[in-house]
Order: C-alpha cells, then sequence, then structure tokens
C-alpha cells in the first residue's frame, strides 16, 4: 500500500522553462513533507521541506506547494537547469520523524538544452 | 563536515550465503536509519536506532535480517541468508536527532544477489 505516490514516472522540461513535480499521500497523519534529489550511484540528498502548518516554502529556485485538503504537495523548479537532472523523491513523516521516511517511488526528471 | 560513509559500494553474493554493510553516520548524529532501495522503488525504511537503542525495526525481515549499533556510532546490517529479492540498493541515513526532519544519506552499498 503506497501511502506517498508519484504517478510521474518520468518528466522531460526544456532549460529555462518552469518543471513541476506532483506527490500525492493517503495518509493524514503524515505532518511534514520533503524531497530529495538522487544521481546516479549517489546517496539521496535533501532539497527542500514544507510543515503541514504551511502551504508554501520557497527556497531559491525551488518551490513546494502543499494542499491538505486534497493530500498533495508540489516541487516547482524554476528555471530548470541541466544539473537539475536527476530522480526526485516525495518523502513525509509522522510524530515527528520518529517513524522515519515514507517514500514515494520518484520522478525521473530531464532537462533539455 | 564529513557525510555518512558506507562500506562496501558494491557486492554480488549468491543466494544463501551471508552478508553484512557497514555505516559510520556523521560525527554527533543520534538517529541512525537503514532504507533498503529496489530498482525502480523509493526507499523503504528498515530500521532505526537512537543511540544504540532500536527504536523502529517493524519493516525489519527479522528472520534473515539483523542490524546493531554497540556503541551508538557505527552501525552494520547484516542479511543471513540472501534470498534474490534481497538485490537493492541499502543506504544508511543519520540526523542529530529524532525530530529533526533533514536526513543525510550515505551513498549506499549495492547489493546483487545471483
Amino acid at each position: 500500500d503506497q501511502q506517498v505516490k508519484q504517478n510521474s514516472p518520468s518528466l522531460s522540461v526544456q532549460e529555462g522553462r518552469i518543471s513541476i513535480l506532483n506527490c500525492d499521500y493517503t495518509n493524514s497523519m503524515f505532518d511534514y513533507f520533503l524531497w530529495y534529489k538522487k544521481y546516479p550511484a549517489e546517496g539521496p540528498t535533501f532539497l527542500i521541506s514544507i510543515s503541514s502548518i504551511k502551504d508554501k516554502n520557497e527556497d531559491g529556485r525551488f518551490t513546494v506547494f502543499l494542499n491538505k485538503s486534497a493530500k498533495h504537495l508540489s516541487l516547482h523548479i524554476v528555471p530548470s537547469q541541466p544539473g537539475d537532472s536527476a530522480v526526485y523523491f516525495c518523502a513525509a513523516m509522522q510524530g515527528g520523524g520518529a517513524d522515519g521516511l515514507t517514500f514515494g517511488k520518484g520522478t525521473h526528471l530531464i532537462i533539455q538544452p | 563536515e564529513a557525510g555518512v560513509a558506507q562500506s562496501p559500494r558494491y557486492k554480488i553474493i549468491e543466494k544463501r550465503q551471508s552478508v553484512a554493510f557497514w555505516c559510520n553516520p556523521i560525527s554527533g548524529h543520534a538517529t541512525l536509519y537503514w532504507y533498503q532501495q529496489i530498482l525502480g522503488q523509493g526507499p523503504k525504511l528498515l530500521i532505526q536506532f537512537q543511540n544504540n537503542g532500536v527504536v523502529d525495526d517493524s519493516q525489519l525481515p527479522k528472520d534473515r535480517f539483523s542490524a546493531e549499533r554497540l556503541k551508538g556510532v557505527d552501525s552494520t546490517l547484516k542479511i543471513q541468508p540472501a534470498k534474490l529479492e534481497d538485490s537493492a540498493v541499502y543506504l544508511c541515513a543519520s540526523t542529530s536527532g529524532p525530530t529533526n526532519t533533514e536526513a543525510f544519506f550515505g551513498q549506499g552499498t549495492r547489493l546483487t544477489v545471483v
């Protein structure tokens, strides 16, 4: 039973345009959400996060939006750069992280020159 | 600041053999996690330590998997005996505390069981 779902296995975006990665969750107890970025043969690296008490968090080119009523979050990357090509994982936690992270399957973002 | 160190990077074993993975977390990080990432899937939590105590091992297949963190620093994850379906990348991660939200991951150990 997938509690965190990333329904797009891959996404291709032109350099300079906006990349939008989507994530849905089913567990209403999740109270913190994170995005991780993963390059081949490397471990995931933390990108940006959002608490359930907020609906938006911004860090440079990266913005995460949370819609609690729809149990949906999205990651926006503007403008997209070639170095953004990677697999992006959406992750969620509850209870302040005492239970570890629950990850989605990931979306492979490809930035086209 | 040194990151999370894992070894080996790659391991190939035959089914029914045993294997062990090692993790050294970021200095001072009390919480350590082991995740299993099967190809095409997201990482799945296997076990979580707080210092040298187990916080959550509900998803650890205890008939064949074991993990320890004896001195509250390094950790080892063992599989005995291995099955074909254990082929995956095993990721170690650490955080400074149980409620710290940003986990730092190592590069992982890619296990292939043949």
